[in-house]
């Protein structure tokens, strides 16, 4: 139950495609669902984030979009660029503990 | 530019040397955690102190020992490693302190650790 399960592995998106991830989890005790860029050689960088009491976030090309009832949520990055060449991890946690739950992370190549 | 700085960025050891990693943060954040990432996979929690105080050890070996000196530095003493042990080492902050919640959490670049 305190797993996140993250789609595809691997990804490879056309400049100005549209990337699209996905993550479902199980434990409806989560409350706060980020997403996480991490570069070669780099720590992760907080993407964007979502709370459960909205169905979709936008934060200029990168969009969540968060189905409560089915457990699942998703990553689109709009007109995908070369530079967004990276590991995504989206991840979950709950209110009142420190611990994230990583998913398996996704690498996204963009073709220039 | 990430306002998490760790030292050193790269260390390699042999499995009889003593060393430590260090992290800094001025953000005023009051919780603090050590990560460990293996190549293509997720960040592993190891470690969180909050307010200067272990909070959660995740059932981490001895040969890895955790110290937080003050709000704003945490170390992480390594001592008869296994080559196992190689990894990136995350050392990442949060404002949370009391609530127990991780809130955002900012990262550090890592500290890439090989042991011999």
């Amino acid at each position: 139950q305190q797993q996140v399960k993250q789609s595809p592995q691997s990804l490879i998106v056309q400049k100005g495609g549209i990337s699209i991830i996905n993550c479902a989890y199980e434990n409806t005790a989560f409350d706060y669902f980020p997403w996480y860029q991490q570069f070669p050689g780099k720590g992760p960088a907080l993407l964007i984030a979502i709370r459960p009491d909205v169905s979709e976030k936008k934060e200029g090309r990168f969009t969540i979009s968060f189905n409560k009832s089915a457990k699942q949520f998703s990553l689109h990055i709009m007109d995908s660029q070369p530079g967004d060449s990276a590991t995504y991890f989206c991840a979950a946690s709950r209110s009142g503990t420190y611990k994230y739950i990583f998913g398996t992370g996704t690498r996204l190549k963009v073709l220039a | 530019d990430t306002e998490v700085t760790q030292t050193p960025k790269h260390l390699v050891m042999g499995m009889t040397n003593k060393k430590s990693l260090k992290c800094e943060q001025h953000m005023g954040h009051r919780a603090m955690y050590w990560y460990k990432q293996k190549a293509k996979k997720p960040p592993e929690l190891m470690f969180v102190y909050s307010y200067e105080k272990l909070s959660i050890n995740e059932s981490v070996p001895s040969r890895f020992s955790p110290e937080c000196p003050n709000s704003s530095l945490l170390n992480l003493h390594l001592h008869a490693l296994q080559p196992e042990d190689s990894a990136l080492y995350l050392c990442a902050s949060s404002r949370s302190g009391l609530a127990g919640e991780a809130g955002e959490l900012f990262f550090g670049e890592g500290s890439r650790l090989t042991v011999l």
